[in-house]
């Protein structure tokens, strides 16, 4: 079974800084996604970034990159020049390509923005 | 249109109710989910439907019962429900294929209480 595994329970950076989160999984499938999503307080789950495995290259949506490393099953979120809005609960997330649409999640980061 | 819409907002009910959590998307998605998510804790996979049919269901209580009756709508029928069944009720969609865009949306969740 797949599974998605985030160490870091909690983490703070300093506005305008830079911070990762870490995520790995496992899984003997070759095809699959992978995603982080945010949730705010306000609940909702919002798309940070989409990594498709076949591709080598990191994904990257503005101050948001990925370093995504297939071998090592690894799947990692840097945030650039944090701002205050960008605190929240983050979660990793995989998704097996073809016809069972399962997507899981990892146990989630709770991300801090310091003044 | 990338919203997905769930209503109510809140829902607080007894354990002898019934009570349905709706869901609509216009996005032409084919697949649905339901997951529970607790306070802290990642989203829990409940249910998926894929072209309006049942493909997943996460060894779900009877007293959930899901119901796809069209391609943009998704419930959630409950009933005899437990305290313990108090939790955030996320829907999201998705295209069920592969390929580009295999992201789910998320709408903003339920928050159901059970007294």
């Amino acid at each position: 079974a797949q599974t998605v595994t985030q160490s870091q329970p909690e983490m703070s950076v300093q506005e305008a800084e830079t911070v990762t989160l870490s995520c790995t999984y496992d899984t003997s499938e070759s095809d699959y996604y992978l995603f982080w999503y945010k949730q705010p307080p306000s609940r909702q789950m919002i798309l940070v970034i989409r990594q498709e495995a076949y591709k080598q290259q990191n994904a990257t949506e503005n101050r948001f990159s990925v370093n995504f490393q297939k071998a090592a099953k690894s799947f990692s979120l840097k945030i650039s020049d944090s701002q205050l809005g960008d605190a929240a609960m983050y979660f990793c997330a995989y998704r097996v390509s073809g016809a069972t649409n399962k997507l899981i999640f990892g146990t989630g980061t709770l991300l801090a923005v310091q003044p | 249109d990338t919203e997905v819409t769930q209503t109510p907002k809140h829902l607080v009910m007894g354990m002898t109710n019934k009570k349905s959590l709706k869901c609509e998307q216009h996005m032409g998605h084919r697949a649905m989910y339901w997951y529970k998510q607790k306070a802290k804790k990642p989203p829990e996979l409940m249910f998926v439907y894929s072209y309006e049919k049942l493909s997943i269901n996460e060894s779900v209580p009877s007293r959930f019962s899901p119901e796809c009756p069209n391609s943009s709508l998704l419930n959630l029928h409950l009933h005899a429900l437990q305290p313990e069944d108090s939790a955030l009720y996320l829907c999201a969609s998705s295209r069920p294929r592969t390929g580009a865009n295999t992201e789910a949306f998320f709408g903003q969740g339920t928050r159901l209480t059970v007294v």
